[in-house]
């Protein structure tokens, strides 16, 4: 199946900071890419769809404020934790679509631990 | 809005048994896809089995198959001659628009 990158792995980061993820689709170009948040033994939360040039759309209860989406590229999205506070400390996922369409299959990409102390 | 249910925290199987994870779901679409997604202890979501809602035969990936009931709105899996390396948790998932729902997931256990 397709690859899809995601970076850092894990990060610790003091309150008050900003820490960016990436996510990079490397043998396709993804027009559409997804942040899901994971707390431990629970499934996967759907934060935002974000589309190749547009704003992202965030899903209830999430702020857009706080999670700063952007895809700039076809194989490139990135999520800035803005201003963490401990209580974000999470497992961060992105997958990506390849640009096939309704029928194709998101890839995934390994998951960011966010610490936040 | 859809839902997905899956409402069994955790199953346990020994090695070379069978395991039947359910899923039902809720939706007013006619046209959606279904997928099985496992995540080892490396937390990597990997896809194990996909189907389309049109279809009415069964998907089947060599020890992963599924029995979906359309009219029931039900998908199970059935993992056969389970093996120590299928120990994960286990995520039914639904797609109508492009947005993955996710269930609650299974965590299976594979035992000597």
């Amino acid at each position: 199946g397709a690859v899809v990158s995601q970076h850092p792995s894990r990060v610790i980061c003091k309150s008050g900071t900003s820490v960016k993820i990436e996510c990079r689709s490397l043998d396709f170009q993804a027009t559409t890419m997804f942040w899901y948040r994971q707390f431990p033994k629970q499934s996967l939360m759907l934060m935002a769809t974000s589309n190749e040039g547009s704003k992202a759309t965030y899903e209830q209860g999430v702020e857009k404020d706080k999670f700063l989406i952007n895809h700039a590229s076809l194989t490139l999205s990135t999520l800035t934790v803005t201003s963490a506070h401990p209580e974000d400390s999470s497992f961060y996922i992105c997958s990506a679509r390849d640009l096939g369409g309704e029928n194709t299959e998101a890839f995934f990409g390994q998951g960011t631990r966010l610490t936040v102390v | 809005a859809q839902t997905v249910t899956q409402s069994q925290p955790e199953m346990s199987v020994q090695e070379a048994e069978t395991v039947t994870l359910s899923c039902t779901y809720d939706t007013s679409e006619n046209n959606y896809y279904l997928f099985w997604y496992k995540q080892p202890p490396s937390r990597q979501m990997i896809l194990v089995i996909r189907q389309e809602a049109y279809k009415q035969q069964n998907a089947t990936e060599n020890r992963f198959s599924v029995n979906f009931q359309k009219a029931a709105k039900s998908f199970s899996l059935k993992i056969s001659d389970s093996q120590l390396g299928d120990t994960a948790m286990y995520f039914c998932a639904f797609r109508s628009w492009g947005k993955l729902q996710f269930g609650a997931g299974t965590q299976v256990v594979v035992t000597p």
